[in-house]
């Protein structure tokens, strides 16, 4: 089992669509990071949230981070094909070790 | 910031052979990981690669099966032993200073 759930599992959005992907876990984590993957290469680091209820914005994504530590939101503004991608989450509680989500693929049709 | 790069990027190999994986980072960083991805799919930490002392492998990872060394802190390998068909994946090297860092990945397939 997950220890970070992610949803839904797969997207296929038309472009200028919006998008929310959900994070959700029942542990405390003290920091969350989500991660976009394209084809044949690794993942790339997105954002970073340490703060309960802190929100972020990369342009035309938002990042939230549950109040209790335990969840997180990505948010998509008016999609774009260059958007497309395995979308992941990933969690810790001492940047020792990190959790990573089941993962969103995301696809957004031109 | 690190850059990683791994060799090599992608191989073909016999059930029953061996495939040694490396990874090279540009700075020395203290956390090195090994993760395994099937295509489109979430990352499965296989071990923490520790300099100077064993790895600490995950549950459901041994050290027979998947050998791994840690001469200095900007190196590291992975060995896949006695692969099987099961063993196809995408193997990734990761280092963390608060913020992960991946390298491209190594694409295994194990006829």
């Amino acid at each position: 089992t997950q220890l970070l759930e992610q949803s839904p599992q797969f997207l296929s959005i038309q472009e200028g669509e919006n998008l929310t992907v959900y994070c959700n876990s029942s542990s405390v984590f003290s920091s969350l990071q989500w991660y976009r993957q394209e084809p044949g290469e690794g993942p790339v680091l997105l954002v970073t949230v340490v703060t309960g209820g802190e929100v972020k914005k990369l342009k035309r994504l938002t990042f939230q981070f549950g109040d209790a530590r335990k969840d997180s939101s990505l948010h998509i503004t008016a999609a774009q094909p260059g958007d497309t991608g395995l979308y992941l989450c990933a969690g810790t509680y001492n940047f020792n070790k990190f959790y990573f989500g089941s993962g969103t693929k995301l696809n957004v049709k031109p | 910031s690190a850059v990683i790069s791994q060799k090599p990027s992608r191989d073909i190999c016999q059930r029953g052979t061996s495939l040694t994986i490396q990874c090279q980072v540009d700075s020395q960083v203290t956390m090195m990981f090994w993760y395994r991805q099937q295509p489109g799919q979430s990352l499965t930490l296989i071990a923490t690669a520790n300099q100077g002392s064993e790895a600490t492998y995950e549950s459901g990872f041994v050290i027979d099966k998947f050998p791994i060394s840690r001469p200095n802190l900007t190196f590291s390998t992975l060995t896949v032993s006695n692969m099987s068909p099961e063993d196809s994946s995408i193997y990734l090297c990761s280092v963390s200073t608060e913020t992960q860092y991946f390298g491209p990945g190594t694409r295994l397939l194990v006829l």
